[in-house]
């Protein structure tokens, strides 16, 4: 069935460094990949997102690139900052239907 | 405020005994759904509704029920619940038909059966 990788399952970085993850996907009708940031304790939140007729998108310290080709999309965060350690999932969509990621722990070291 | 509530935040129950989850958002929202969230399996969505009296299953929809007989209701229904249905469970809502849109979630249930 359809499904979603995501890697790595965790991640440690200097506060300051910029951190880096990545999934990939198996249904070729996913059109939709966001991404959500859900700290300890609190609800999953919507923190970026890309549509399939994109390739990167910015906000700010956070971006987003997909290739379609290889059907796998990344999440870059730069400069990282303490706030920004949580759990973050990348999810695939087509009309009907949403797989998650297994989500990645980022740990800011100070 | 626009949110999406769910009730009750924590419960413990017994094998065997049913219970309901409630799910409520007031945006208007056509889609819903529930997910479980389980260390190191992530969210696995467990049904889906796509508008008033339209549900269907999700990946994981094994032991449990919904309903969606008004669009801003969507509660969650363990008819006989089993140990291995102990997890955290969030319900979420989108605007259009499909998630293709920002998922709203809320506050999430931790459900403990023993």
């Amino acid at each position: 069935g359809e499904n979603v990788e995501q890697h790595p399952s965790t991640l440690s970085v200097q506060e300051g460094d910029s951190a880096v993850i990545k999934c990939t996907y198996s249904d070729s009708a996913s059109n939709y990949f966001p991404w959500y940031k859900q700290e300890l304790g609190k609800r999953p939140q919507l923190i970026i997102d890309i549509r399939s007729n994109v390739g990167e998108k910015k906000d700010q310290r956070i971006a987003v690139t997909l290739n379609k080709t290889a059907k796998h999309f990344s999440l870059h965060i730069t400069e990282t900052q303490p706030e920004d350690s949580a759990v973050y999932f990348c999810a695939a969509s087509r009309d009907d239907k949403i797989i998650f990621g297994k989500g990645t722990r980022l740990h800011i070291l100070p | 405020e626009a949110q999406v509530t769910q009730n009750p935040r924590y419960l413990i129950t017994v094998t065997g005994k049913k219970l309901t989850v409630t799910c409520s958002q007031n945006m208007n929202h056509e889609y819903m759904s529930w997910y479980r969230q389980d260390p190191g399996l992530g969210l696995r969505q467990i049904y889906y509704s796509m508008n008033v009296e339209v549900t269907d299953k999700g990946d994981v929809p094994e032991g449990y029920k919904v309903s969606r007989k008004e669009k801003r209701n969507f509660p969650l229904i363990l008819e006989s619940p089993s140990p291995n249905q102990t997890s955290l469970y969030f319900c979420a809502s989108s605007l259009y038909t499909g998630m293709n849109t920002e998922a709203f979630f809320g506050q999430g249930t931790r459900l403990t059966v023993v």
